[in-house]
């Protein structure tokens, strides 16, 4: 079973700042597989990347994915008000299909 | 405009038994796989099940040990999670989500509490 962990688990920074997410697998997966959620208090998950790097529709350019193999990241360029909530890395396995999630990482305002 | 609107959260005793309901629209619901998804107090998501688009193919996280049921009806649109044998530790909210190897729409979420 493959593991997802994301450091680091609190960061704190300034609205203008950037953010550096890490998502990391316990073994090499395929790219294609990994999506990035944004979760803000008393909300529903979102949808922000998938494929490690394609933004989903209505995200602004402000974040990008990257990465591959077991090391994926999520940056957050300028970090408006809004931002500061809590992000998943979440991993599609197909055989049989299994989708797992990191612990997350909260993003608050310092 | 893609709407997932999820009902039949409530507080159950230890042992009982929960259908969810999770109502679609906005999109062609035969050509997309759906899951389940939950969420206890103050912890992470967890991914409890997944059904094809066609329903020929359902899956659970190994956890559940075979207590949930997932299924969906064409007719209304509607995916459904039958949850039995419930334990105080599957307390938390519980969200449809649409998509196959990532989900790109989510409900707003039900709250499922089992305590006596």
């Amino acid at each position: 079973e493959i593991v997802l962990t994301q450091s680091p688990g609190t960061l704190s920074l300034s609205p203008g700042e950037r953010a550096t997410l890490s998502c990391r697998a316990s073994q090499s997966v395929s790219s294609s597989y990994l999506a990035w959620y944004q979760q803000r208090p008393g909300q529903a998950p979102r949808l922000l990347i998938s494929d490690a790097s394609s933004r989903a529709t209505g995200i602004p350019d402000r974040f990008s994915g990257s990465g591959s193999g077991t090391d994926f990241t999520l940056t957050i360029s300028g970090l408006e008000p809004e931002d500061f909530a809590v992000y998943y890395c979440q991993l599609y396995g197909s055989s049989p299909p299994r989708y797992t999630f990191g612990q997350g990482t909260k993003l608050e305002i310092k | 405009e893609v709407q997932l609107v999820e009902s039949g959260g409530g507080l159950v005793q230890p042992g009982g038994s929960l259908r969810l309901s999770c109502a679609a629209s906005g999109f062609t619901f035969s050509n997309f796989a759906m899951s389940w998804v939950r969420q206890a107090p103050g912890k992470g998501l967890e991914w409890v099940s997944a059904i094809s688009g066609s329903g020929g193919g359902t899956h659970y996280a190994e956890s559940l040990k075979g207590r949930f049921t997932i299924s969906r009806d064409y007719s209304k649109n509607t995916l459904y999670l039958q949850m039995n044998s419930l334990r105080a530790e599957d307390t938390a909210v519980y969200y449809c989500a649409k998509g196959g190897s990532h989900f790109d729409n989510w409900g707003q979420g039900t709250l499922v509490t089992v305590s006596s």
